[in-house]
């Protein structure tokens, strides 16, 4: 059974920093890609960054650049996701996703976490 | 980045009814537009890959098509447990957007 499970969350103060983690299982982890999506509390979905199988293609939200850094450590089958320079507008619940998308070019997000809270608060 | 906008924001409907939801993207995307079901408190469901295609497991009820930058998401015949948000997604550029959702609600 694929599994994807978010840790790291919790409240943070504007300008602090954290570190999302995402653990899979089930499923031949080297071989997808992930990617990390957020909803804001009554929101809609937003993309935020995915990371290719071998961490050779990375991308951002334009909202994340420089800020935040995904990277992948395929020998524990886990996603990171370091947020730093956090903004009020970051809270939101953060969900990881796999991606099939090197084994099937443009692929959805088949398989979801249950998401992990971020909240960033003074 | 590529829009997705997502007509109407919400809609109430009867279970039974036939519901059409619509999304355009900013530019061309092919066919690689994507359908999502989210329920409260809960994370998102596949259920519509490569515009038409459905996810292994989702009820035939569901149907999608389009091409280029208009698609439609359609639901044959509503059941209780469809009451939800829907959310289209493009997945031709390496920067998968959303469009902003659809709540369909009981009328």
């Amino acid at each position: 059974e694929v599994q994807l499970v978010e840790s790291g969350g919790g409240l943070v103060k504007p300008g602090g920093s954290l570190r999302l983690s995402c653990a899979a299982s089930g499923f031949t982890f080297s071989s997808y890609s992930i990617n990390w999506v957020r909803q804001a509390p009554g929101k809609g979905l937003e993309w935020v960054s995915s990371i290719s199988s071998s961490s050779t293609y990375i991308y951002y939200a334009d909202s994340v650049k420089g800020r935040f850094t995904v990277s992948r450590d395929n020998a524990k089958n886990s996603v990171f996701l370091l947020m730093n320079t956090l903004r009020a507008e970051d809270t939101a619940l953060y969900y990881c996703a796999r991606d099939p998308s090197t084994v099937l070019p443009a692929a959805p997000l088949d398989y979801w976490g249950q998401g992990t809270l971020v909240t960033v608060s003074s | 980045d590529i829009q997705m906008t997502q007509s109407p924001s919400s809609l109430s409907a009867s279970v039974g009814d036939r519901v059409t939801i619509t999304c355009r993207a900013s530019r061309s995307i092919t066919s690689y537009l994507n359908w999502y079901q989210q329920k409260p408190g809960k994370a998102p469901k596949l259920l519509i890959y490569s515009a038409s295609s459905l996810q292994s497991g989702v009820p035939s009820r569901f149907s999608g098509s389009g091409s280029g930058t208009d698609f439609t998401l359609t639901i044959s015949s509503l059941q209780p447990e469809d009451f939800a948000t829907y959310y289209c997604q493009q997945s031709y550029s390496t920067r998968k957007t959303f469009g902003q959702g659809t709540k369909v609600e009981m009328k």
